[in-house]
């Protein structure tokens, strides 16, 4: 079974301060890591994604993460926040099995940022 | 291209009756997934289509079913619905690989009273 733990369910920055969102998972199977955010009363966008490769995964918006795998997390950052960032992040893992799409979701951190 | 389109945005239904929510793929995709998303829960997987056949289940109870046509439209019906149905609905679609972006819609916005 998979599994996803979002530490914080509220994350409060200043504008132009480090944005930093933490995601642990959990995976009998090597994991697909994704960050979607979401938008109110809309759907899911999504950021960044980890498939293979290069552990260190660069989005849309200045968004990144890094894939650890010794430490199962996939954090995301973002340098310098802007107002246009407040949102609410989901990080998500499925499984790299050729075939299942389904999606396992983390609780969701809301992102305020402030003036 | 087209995004992912589902209809209706919003919906009230009461107690014990039933409701059918649509959902339209971008074009090329042939997997559409459901999610189930409410406060309590967070985002919760309903199941996955692909080539009109249920190819992944969540852990939800009989009264929720789907189907997918061959042009890939999807729709998920929920019978005799209970408040705690109450949710927003969200459709994916993606192409049939994992590890495939999946490209969300805007949500169906159900409340049982």
């Amino acid at each position: 079974a998979q599994s996803v733990t979002q530490l914080g369910s509220h994350v409060s920055v200043s504008e132009g301060a480090l944005v930093l969102l933490r995601c642990n998972y959990s995976s009998s199977v090597p994991p697909y890591l994704f960050w979607y955010v979401q938008y109110p009363n809309q759907g899911l966008q999504l950021l960044l994604k980890y498939t293979t490769g290069a552990t260190l995964v660069k989005g849309i918006n200045g968004f990144e993460a890094e894939f650890k795998k010794s430490e199962t997390s996939f954090h995301l950052t973002k340098p310098s926040a802007h107002m246009s960032d407040a949102a609410e992040y989901f990080c998500a893992v499925s499984k790299n099995t050729g075939t299942a799409s389904k999606l396992t979701f983390g609780t969701g951190t809301r992102l305020q940022v402030t003036l | 291209k087209a995004g992912v389109t589902q209809t209706p945005r919003y919906l009230i239904k009461t107690r014990g009756q039933q409701v059918t929510l649509s959902c339209s793929p971008i074009s090329g995709h042939r997997s559409v997934s459901w999610y189930q998303q409410t406060p309590g829960q967070g985002l919760q997987f309903l199941f996955e289509y692909f080539s009109e056949t249920q190819r992944n289940k969540g852990n939800f109870p009989g009264r929720f079913s789907g189907r997918q046509f061959s042009n890939s439209r999807s729709e998920m019906n929920v019978s005799t619905l209970e408040l705690g149905d109450s949710a927003l609905y969200l459709c994916a679609s993606s192409l049939p690989s994992s590890g495939n972006e999946q490209f969300f819609g805007p949500g169906t916005r159900l409340t049982v009273l």
